[in-house]
């Protein structure tokens, strides 16, 4: 399979606990996304990354919320101290480097996280 | 601020029949704008985009939209819906991030 890789799929933690997400983006595309997903709306932008340098973040991502993407390649997406409020589907895309253009993001399946 | 607005958040529609799934556009600046569909747990896949050129685009499964900018609209059409597209889709715009509406679920029923 040759598309974004999310793990894990699904993830149900308690309130206070720190969570850790996965990306693997299609082999050789530069830029990688984070996205969040609740119930009812259309995905909304947390960061993304060219290679390894983040180069934006929303104001959506607290300090709760940290992304690294340490050689390029996957990219990790914490979240600390967990909060009701986190339960959502975070998804991550990638795409390849046009310029500055974005021409086309290819999505995965999403880590859906559940905070009890 | 680039943004869009999807109007309608649920379609119901019989099978064969057309339908019609709008989006509005707001931006300052040059314009990029996607279709995106999500099928039941399944991820984000692009539909179609428009990034210059002829104002009318296509995809490979019959649906097209057409890039106006005098409405500011970029509203998705299909002549003849099937089961299989009941999904829910995306209207986006952006340039290096994509900024997506609140999506539209197309209902099919037979």
């Amino acid at each position: 399979d040759t598309g974004v890789s999310q793990n894990p799929r699904h993830k149900i933690t308690k309130r206070g606990q720190n969570v850790t997400f996965r990306c693997d983006p299609i082999s050789e595309h530069n830029r990688l996304y984070w996205y969040r997903q609740t119930l009812g709306q259309g995905p909304e932008f947390l960061t993304y990354f060219q290679n390894e340098a983040q180069l934006e973040k929303s104001r959506l991502l607290s300090d709760r919320f940290s992304a690294e993407r340490p050689k390029g390649s996957f990219s990790t997406l914490e979240i600390q101290r967990t909060e009701q409020g986190d339960s959502a589907m975070y998804l991550c895309a990638s795409s390849p480097n046009t310029g500055t253009l974005n021409t086309e993001a290819f999505f995965g399946q999403g880590t859906r996280l559940t905070v009890v | 601020a680039q943004s869009v607005t999807q109007l309608d958040s649920q379609v119901p529609v019989f099978e064969e029949a057309p339908v019609e799934l709008r989006c509005n556009y707001s931006s300052s600046v040059s314009v990029y704008l996607f279709w995106y569909v999500q099928y039941p747990n399944q991820g984000l896949q692009l539909l179609l985009k428009y990034l210059s050129g002829s104002t009318l685009v296509e995809s490979i499964n019959g649906f097209e939209a057409e890039f106006n900018k005098s409405q500011t609209s970029f509203h998705l059409r299909k002549p003849s819906v099937h089961i299989s597209d009941t999904a829910e889709y995306f209207c986006a715009t952006g340039f290096q991030k994509l900024v997506f509406g609140t999506g539209t679920r197309l209902l099919v029923s037979p």
